[in-house]
């Protein structure tokens, strides 16, 4: 079984610019999940997708969005960029809930904002 | 909203001597408990899970934990470990109730031969 796959890999953007950030996640999983990992704040939550609908939000700004496909792949967009946004990207995807699921994870998208 | 803490952040180790990586949560509900790790350049990895029973868990690569409600604690072990563990390693919670996942900073657990 393939595992979860994100596109691109690696990213460099300027600051005000928009990036959108790829998931697909394992066959048969309905549930992605996405996270900011950075050196000064650790992971951080930043929603859930579940059967299309954003089912948990973090505490991020509206900046932040995202949304899931009828084939359960999703998309995560950040808009008006800031240098602060550079960080490790992680999604994972579930079979169902966030919960006491287990979460199978990407390798994530290095983004990069000059 | 939950806070979890990893006391130590960084933890060198001499190959095949044990390890304990301490992580310690709050809450006052029904949790659930993770540890992950991520290797260099990887994603994360589920190491190990408590969910409910025994409050001893064992995981994948000889990993073992120990679920202490009492204390707020589910601290990772391992009796032996290999040069191929060094890596990172996030301690994870979620309310039985609740729909989010809160991570530790992590530790990075570094094998020394």
């Amino acid at each position: 079984k393939a595992g979860v796959t994100q596109t691109p890999r690696y990213l460099i953007k300027t600051r005000g610019q928009q990036v959108t950030l790829s998931c697909s996640p394992i066959s048969g999983h309905r549930s992605v999940s996405w996270y900011q990992q950075t050196p000064g704040q650790g992971l951080q939550f930043l929603f859930e997708y579940f059967s299309e609908t954003q089912r948990n939000k973090g505490n991020f700004p509206g900046r932040f969005s995202g949304r899931q496909f009828s084939n359960s792949r999703s998309e995560m967009n950040v808009s008006t960029l800031e240098l602060g946004d550079s960080a490790l990207y992680l999604c994972a995807s579930s079979v169902g809930g966030l919960t006491s699921y287990e979460q199978y994870f990407g390798p994530g998208t290095r983004l990069t904002v000059t | 909203a939950q806070s979890v803490t990893q006391l130590d952040s960084q933890v060198p180790v001499f190959e095949e001597a044990p390890v304990e990586l301490r992580c310690n949560y709050s809450s006052s509900v029904s949790v659930y408990l993770f540890w992950y790790v991520q290797y260099p350049n990887q994603g994360l990895q589920l190491l190990l899970k408590y969910l409910s029973g025994s409050t001893l868990v064992k995981g994948i690569n000889g990993f073992e934990a120990e679920f202490n409600k009492s204390q707020t604690s589910f601290h990772l072990r391992k009796p032996s470990v290999h040069i191929s563990d060094t890596a990172e390693y996030f301690c994870a919670v979620s309310e039985v109730t609740g729909n989010q996942f809160y991570f530790g900073t992590g530790t990075s657990l570094t094998v020394i031969p």
